[in-house]
């Protein structure tokens, strides 16, 4: 399968301070791409999508000017927590699919812990 | 709404057992179904992929079915081993969304 690479894998960081995480689809032209965050023993629940060049559309409850996307090529996208607080600390993975969309390929997360 | 459930959401099964997962999706308009599996602390791993026009896919010990029309499909796992202790996810493409699905989750528990 195409490969998604996400780094970091874990950052810890203090509250207040913003936070960056990054997306690559490595063998592939990712059209789009999924953020999702998952709360311990929870599932992965979806927080925004992106198209290359557009702006993100995200679901109900989270926070746009919070947690900034872009996707600015077809290969990159990156996921900023603002002002990171103690209750964001969450594992997030993202997840690239090509235009076709047949199948949707998985990072290997980032888990973040706020301080 | 569009909603993926799993049961159950726990399972402890002695080695060598055969055993099934279940995913239950409230639409049966679906473009394909993917099982993941996933460890404490670590990222997915794709199992297997079933698309809209399949009725099931194997892999291994791992079998996967897919019944549209009841929006079900199970995850059967032959000869469990200990090494097959995680937590399985099932995640639905449904028709007309651009977007994943993800279930509740099984923990599964294999015993040596």
């Amino acid at each position: 399968g195409a490969v998604v690479s996400q780094h970091p894998s874990w950052v810890i960081c203090k509250s207040g301070t913003s936070v960056k995480i990054e997306c690559r689809s490595l063998d592939f032209q990712a059209t789009t791409m999924f953020w999702y965050r998952q709360f311990p023993k929870q599932s992965l629940m979806l927080m925004a999508t992106s198209n290359e060049g557009s702006k993100a559309t995200y679901e109900q409850g989270v926070e746009k000017d919070k947690f900034l996307i872009n996707h600015a090529s077809l290969t990159l996208s990156t996921l900023t927590v603002t002002s990171a607080h103690p209750e964001d600390s969450s594992f997030y993975i993202c997840s690239a699919a090509n235009r076709a969309f047949t199948e949707a390929f998985f990072g290997q997360g980032t888990r973040l812990t706020v301080v | 709404k569009q909603e993926v459930t799993q049961i159950p959401a726990a399972l402890s099964v002695p080695e060598g057992e055969n055993l099934v997962l279940n995913c239950s999706f409230t639409d049966s308009a679906i473009y394909n179904l993917q099982w993941f599996r996933q460890d404490p602390g670590k990222g997915l791993t794709s199992l297997l992929l079933i698309q809209s026009s399949q009725r099931e896919q194997t892999s291994g010990r791992l079998n996967a079915s897919l019944d549209k029309s009841s929006g079900r499909s199970t995850l059967y796992i032959a000869a469990s081993q200990p090494g097959d202790s995680a937590t399985y996810l099932c995640a639905v493409h449904f028709s007309g969304t651009y977007k994943y699905i993800f279930g509740t989750g099984t923990r599964l528990k294999v015993l040596a």
